[in-house]
């Protein structure tokens, strides 16, 4: 087994700021990805990365960094907070695309003031 | 491009009744099929999935049958329990979307003792 670690759990930010969000994995897969959840909105793609060095733009990528260090970690960068903000941000990590299950980490609760 | 449509907002049931979560999709090719649950507190977990026409995906109790004609994976349980409670996704992944997946917005279950 394995496991998905993101950090921190939550994030209290300023409206303006720049704000990193940062996820490990250690199933040793390849591809990995961050969603935003908002309450009614369901899981929408941020960013993905199918390899180590490969970034992919999602549906929500705008106002949005990310960066895929290495095989086990991928942040996100929330260029510029929204004040009254509040989303959940998953992290997410598999051995292949298309038909493979996806493996979730807790999340990371955003709240910009 | 290719979409998720499920059952939304707060599905609120007693002990030993019957659920149903509808799910239709929309997609160009022979997409794989996916319910997930999330816990609170928790990211999501595979329930089950399904790849073909007529495939049952099944996992503690709940079930759905790929239907390719109609365009559906309607999640179904029998008789469910209080630690039911959760919200279901449903979700789609095939070559038209990449390496991505595609959730409904999610079912709130509630399940009163």
């Amino acid at each position: 087994g394995g496991i998905i670690t993101q950090t921190p759990k939550f994030l209290i930010g300023q409206e303006g700021q720049k704000l990193t969000l940062k996820c490990q994995q250690n199933f040793n897969h390849d591809t990995m990805y961050w969603y935003r959840q908002d309450s009614g909105k369901g899981l929408r793609l941020i960013y993905y990365s199918i390899t180590e060095n490969d970034l992919q733009k999602g549906d929500l990528s705008e106002g949005y960094d990310a960066s895929r260090e290495k095989k086990s970690s991928f942040s996100l960068t929330v260029t510029s907070a929204q004040k009254n903000e509040m989303a959940v941000f998953l992290c997410a990590s598999s051995i292949g695309t298309v038909s493979y299950e996806q493996y979730f980490g807790p999340g990371t609760r955003l709240t910009v003031l | 491009g290719d979409s998720v449509t499920q059952t939304e907002g707060q599905v609120a049931l007693s002990e030993e009744d019957f659920l149903t979560i509808h799910c239709n999709y929309s997609a160009s090719g022979y997409p794989t099929l996916f319910w997930y649950v999330q816990y609170p507190g928790e990211g999501p977990q595979l329930l089950f999935r399904a790849s073909r026409d007529k495939e049952k995906g099944s996992s503690r109790g709940f079930e759905a049958t790929y239907d390719k004609g109609t365009t559906s994976f309607h999640l179904r349980k029998a008789s469910v329990q209080e630690s039911d409670s959760a919200v279901y996704y449903c979700a789609l992944s095939d070559l038209g979307t990449g390496s991505k997946l595609s959730f409904g917005k999610g079912a709130k279950l509630t399940v009163s003792p």
